[in-house]
């Protein structure tokens, strides 16, 4: 089946450490996404990637780092620098050009600093 | 910054209604707007996109869009308990940008 994995569903982070939250896609999508949901609230842009070996920041990229080194594969990093972490991360992706390019959604983490 | 903005709520309807969720966005040169569902804990689901000026139906679901005034909204017919969720409005060009979501209740 197609879809999008995030794993773990939940991390637990002690202060000071840094930790990497994993999203893998077969959808064959061009792009990827993160996002962080806080309670109550919508959904805000970490990074983007529309190409293979490039990403772009979005709006709160402050404490976070991204690789894309495969289609398949756009991995997360929160950092020590993130003084807020706790969150919801929501990984998707989606196709790029055209007028649908709908986002598919991973199951999500669930970050809970300790 | 490019901005997606919804009315937060809650909305609350009787069974039955019609709900009304509105959406505006600051990119005009925004190019497709989503309407996606979301239950708590969970993922966001699409309900509907839009792309160009006018009325799209699906059921008891139909979007409406207004470039000129940078206007999106989703109509909800014969409203359900089933239906209450958080409804997100998304936008795209390059990315894709979320509003804060509408919490919607429909009691029975």
């Amino acid at each position: 089946d197609g879809g999008i994995t995030q794993s773990p569903k939940y991390l637990f982070r002690k202060e000071g450490q840094n930790v990497t939250l994993s999203c893998e896609q077969n959808l064959n999508h061009d792009a990827m996404y993160w996002y962080r949901q806080d309670p109550g609230q919508g959904l805000r842009l970490i990074y983007y990637s529309q190409i293979v070996n490039d990403f772009q920041k979005g709006d709160i990229a402050e404490g976070y780092s991204v690789s894309r080194e495969k289609k398949e594969s756009f991995p997360l990093t929160v950092t020590s620098a993130q003084k807020n972490p706790t969150a919801f991360y929501l990984c998707a992706s989606s196709i790029v050009g055209g007028q649908n390019t709908e986002a598919f959604f991973g199951q999500g983490t669930r970050l809970t600093v300790v | 910054q490019k901005e997606v903005e919804q009315n937060s709520g809650p909305l609350s309807v009787p069974e039955g209604a019609i709900a009304s969720l509105n959406c505006t966005y600051s990119d005009r040169g925004s190019q497709s707007f989503f309407w996606y569902r979301q239950y708590s804990g969970k993922s966001p689901e699409l309900i509907m996109f839009i792309y160009s000026n006018g009325d799209k139906e699906d059921g008891r679901f139909t979007a409406q869009l207004n470039k000129a005034s940078q206007y999106v909204s989703l109509l909800i017919r014969d409203s359900q308990p089933s239906d209450s969720a958080t409804y997100l409005c998304a936008v795209t060009h390059n990315d894709m940008r979320f509003g804060a979501g509408t919490r919607l209740t429909v009691k029975p």
